[in-house]
Order: C-alpha cells, then sequence, then structure tokens
C-alpha cells in the first residue's frame, strides 16, 4: 500500500496569514493527490482534486500544486472559517489518507 | 440538491452486526460509486471499501476483508454497509461518500456514530 505523510502535523496561525501544508507519498502518485477540510463533528469537505484543481465552490485562497511524490495545499490568507483540520488523499490505488494537519488559532 | 443521508446512531455489542444505509438524492444514483470512510474517536480517515452503484462490483480494504459487506439498492437509491463480529476498536463515525468524476469523494453522507461496548 502507498503511505501519506503530513507536515507539520498542527500548526497555530493567526487570520491573514499565508499557510502550507506538505503531503508526501511513499511511491509517485502522478497527479492522484486530493486534499479535503474537516471541522469539528462535521464530515470531511473536498477543497482540492487532482492536486491542483479547485473543487467548484471552494474559495480561491486554496490552492494545490505538485506532483510524483511531494505535494502542498497552500491557504494564501487564512480565515477565521479556516481553522480544521486538512486531510490528503491519494486516489492512484486503494485510497489512503494521510494522518492529517490540524490549524488551530494563534 | 445533491446530498446523502445516513442512518442515526447505533450501540452495539462486540460480536454483533451492525447496517449502516446511506440514501442519494440529487443524482443519478447508478452513475457514481461510493466508497465507506470510517473516522475513530481522535483518529484520522480509514478508507474501508467502494461499491459501484452501478453493477454492484465491490474492493474492500484488505484489513477488514471477511467482515464487511458493501450492497447498494437501486430502486431506492441507498447503499448499506454492513460490519460484522464487531470489536471494541470499530468504535467510530461511519461516513459514506460518492467518489466523483475526477477519483475524489465529492460529496459525503453526515456520518453515524456506531459505538461497540459491552
Amino acid at each position: 500500500d502507498i503511505q501519506m505523510t503530513q507536515s507539520p502535523s498542527s500548526l497555530s496561525a493567526s487570520v491573514g496569514d499565508r499557510v502550507t501544508i506538505t503531503c508526501r507519498a511513499s511511491q509517485s502518485i502522478s497527479s492522484y493527490l486530493n486534499w479535503y477540510q474537516q471541522k469539528p463533528g462535521k464530515a470531511p469537505k473536498l477543497l482540492i482534486y487532482a492536486a491542483s484543481s479547485l473543487q467548484s465552490g471552494v474559495p480561491s485562497r486554496f490552492s494545490g500544486s505538485g506532483s510524483g511524490t511531494d505535494f502542498t495545499l497552500t491557504i494564501s490568507s487564512l480565515q477565521p472559517e479556516d481553522f480544521a483540520t486538512y486531510y490528503c488523499q491519494q486516489s492512484y490505488s486503494t485510497p489512503g489518507f494521510g494522518p492529517g494537519t490540524k490549524v488551530d488559532i494563534k | 440538491q445533491v446530498q446523502l443521508v445516513q442512518s442515526g446512531a447505533e450501540v452495539k455489542k462486540p460480536g454483533a452486526s451492525v447496517k449502516v444505509s446511506c440514501k442519494a438524492s440529487g443524482y443519478t444514483f447508478t452513475s457514481y460509486g461510493i466508497s465507506w470512510v470510517r473516522q475513530a474517536p481522535g483518529q484520522g480517515l480509514e478508507w474501508m471499501g467502494w461499491i459501484s452503484a452501478y453493477n454492484g462490483n465491490t474492493n474492500y480494504a484488505q484489513k477488514l476483508q471477511g467482515r464487511v459487506t458493501m450492497t447498494t439498492d437501486t430502486s431506492t437509491s441507498t447503499a448499506y454497509m454492513e460490519l460484522r463480529s464487531l470489536r471494541s476498536d470499530d468504535t467510530a463515525v461511519y461516513y459514506c461518500a460518492r467518489l466523483g468524476g475526477h477519483d475524489a469523494f465529492d460529496i459525503w453522507g453526515q456520518g453515524t456514530m456506531v459505538t461497540v461496548s459491552s
């Protein structure tokens, strides 16, 4: 199975900050990488699919990049509603999720 | 609107079975597959398996093989996930999710809490 890692596991940031989260796959997954946001007590929400495509309705401050084994999710200017946990997920083979990155208020 | 609505919370004893339902609306049910994902308390997301709503083909996570069965009822646009021989570490929120056209889970159910306790 392909293993997914994320860094950092958590971070503290302020409203307006630029935030970058990294996801790494144990082998090349081309661009088969998706990003989700999850708030406490809620289902995950798709933000980015195919590494860099913005899901309909998702604010443009979210962006994704990367291919192969290394990927990033960037929030250009953190908003109060963005404090959540973010997961990457590979869809290259049997689906697997990263362990998550919790973004909280500094 | 496009949505998946799941059945309510369950409490089960170890060794029992649970069957969770996921009713789709707002789209053509047979045009997409459904995956099931679970999340233990305070933990991350674990993919359990997938079923094609078109022909019923399934693909289960290896660790759950033999204990999980996923089915669909196209007459009611409902997907089901049954987990048998429940253990305490099966306690989790269980989500159904639509596998969209870009190999991503684009629509999620609200989640069903399954508690396994004696």
